[in-house]
Parts: structure tokens; C-alpha cells; sequence
């Protein structure tokens, strides 16, 4: 069975310094799909960024990239250049074959001036 | 950039009364799904549509819900007789094509149910 951790309940970083956030998966699936959510205080769930798991490249988005090491099975965000409007819940998520979305229990980042 | 829509934002409904969330996918994907999460956890797959069937559901997703894509642009979750236990965030999501492993699902603000 699909199982993500993120085991940082909680995480601070100084505006402009850049922060890692981890997740580590767990599926027998060949194929599968490793995703970043973002969750701001008024709810809404934000797609950052993708990563398959046949990807040769860490994925990248603007400030956003994907630090994939397949053979430990993590799949760590990484934030460059933190801004004020980062300060949210992050949430890793796995997908396999089937249709459904697994997610971890979250991380909550602060970020500071 | 397209987005899915969800209406109302929040829904308060006394327990044992029928309640409808609704959602407008984004217009060129095929694949619709629902989510919830209860207040302080993670989110929870409830159910996969497409082609006007449900493809996949979870056993959150008992006989008190159902799903229907009721003309071409609403698809709608609705609760028979609500529980206080279903007071939870319900996200809207939908994609491209089929399967979670290569695409991302594109979530909705949510709806917030609050059952008194």
C-alpha cells in the first residue's frame, strides 16, 4: 500500500533563505507520481510540483524544486529564496494507477522577516 | 490559467439533512474526483468519475454518498443524511487523463461543511 511521511510537523525559515521540507514514500507500484501542495490559511489546495518516478532530472518550478532520491524514497521540496507569502501548509503526495491521490499528514512553514 | 470552482465556499446544515457540494471542473479535463479533510488532518480520497461512472471510491465513501455530473460543466457530491462526523473540507479536483501517477489533479478551493 501508498504510505507518505513527512515527518516536520512544523518548520521556520528566515525570508530569502531557502528551507527543505521532507517526505519519504513508500509503494510497490513501478510507476508512480510524487507531488507538492501548497495550503494557505484560507484553504485552498495549490499544485507546486511533479516528480515521475521515471524522471531522470530533479523536477523544477520557478523557486520550487524536487530533491528525488529514488533509492531512499524521499522526495524533499525545496523553497529557494523564501517570501512572507510562503507561510503555509505543505502537503507531499503520491500517486500510483489507480485514481487517487495519497497524502502526507502535512508540514506547517513559517516564514519570518 | 483555468481553475476549478466550487460553490457555496461553506455550507452549515443541521445533522440528518441532504447536502449538495457542487463544482465546476476545469473545462477540458475528463477525470473528476472528490476529497475531504477533516479540520487539523491530512486529506482523504473519497471518490474517482469519469464517463459518467464512478471509476474508484474509498470506504469513506459509503451509501450515504453519491456523485453525479448532472449536465456538462457541474459535478456534484451530495451527503443523504449528514453526520457530524462529515464536518470536513470537500475539495473538487480533475485532471487530464486517467490515473494519479503522471499528471497532477487540479484542486478546487473547497467547500467547508459544518454540521450542527
Amino acid at each position: 500500500a501508498q504510505k507518505i511521511t513527512q515527518t516536520q510537523p512544523g518548520m521556520f525559515v528566515q525570508e530569502k533563505e531557502a528551507v527543505t521540507l521532507d517526505c519519504t514514500y513508500d509503494t510497490s507500484d513501478p510507476s508512480y507520481g510524487l507531488f507538492w501542495y501548497k495550503q494557505p490559511s484560507s484553504g485552498e489546495m495549490i499544485f507546486l510540483i511533479y516528480q515521475g518516478s521515471y524522471d531522470q532530472q530533479n523536477a523544477t518550478e520557478g523557486r520550487y524544486s524536487l530533491n528525488f532520491q529514488k533509492a531512499r524514497k524521499s522526495a524533499n521540496l525545496v523553497i529557494s529564496a523564501s517570501q512572507l507569502g510562503d507561510s503555509a501548509m505543505y502537503f507531499c503526495a503520491n500517486g500510483g494507477p489507480t485514481d487517487k491521490l495519497i497524502f502526507g499528514t502535512g508540514t506547517r512553514l513559517q516564514v519570518f522577516p | 490559467e483555468p481553475e476549478v470552482t466550487q460553490t457555496p465556499s461553506h455550507q452549515v446544515t443541521q445533522m440528518g439533512q441532504e447536502v449538495i457540494l457542487r463544482c465546476v471542473p476545469i473545462s477540458n479535463h475528463l477525470y473528476f474526483y472528490w476529497y475531504r479533510q477533516i479540520l487539523g488532518q491530512k486529506v482523504e480520497f473519497l471518490v474517482s468519475f469519469y464517463n459518467n461512472e464512478i471509476s474508484e471510491k474509498s470506504e469513506i465513501f459509503d451509501d450515504q454518498f453519491s456523485v453525479e455530473r448532472p449536465d456538462g460543466s457541474n459535478f456534484t457530491l451530495k451527503i443523504r443524511s449528514t453526520k457530524l462526523e462529515d464536518s470536513a473540507m470537500y475539495f473538487c479536483a480533475s485532471s487530464e487523463r486517467q490515473g494519479a501517477s503522471n499528471q497532477p489533479q487540479h484542486f478546487g478551493d473547497g467547500t467547508r461543511l459544518s454540521i450542527l
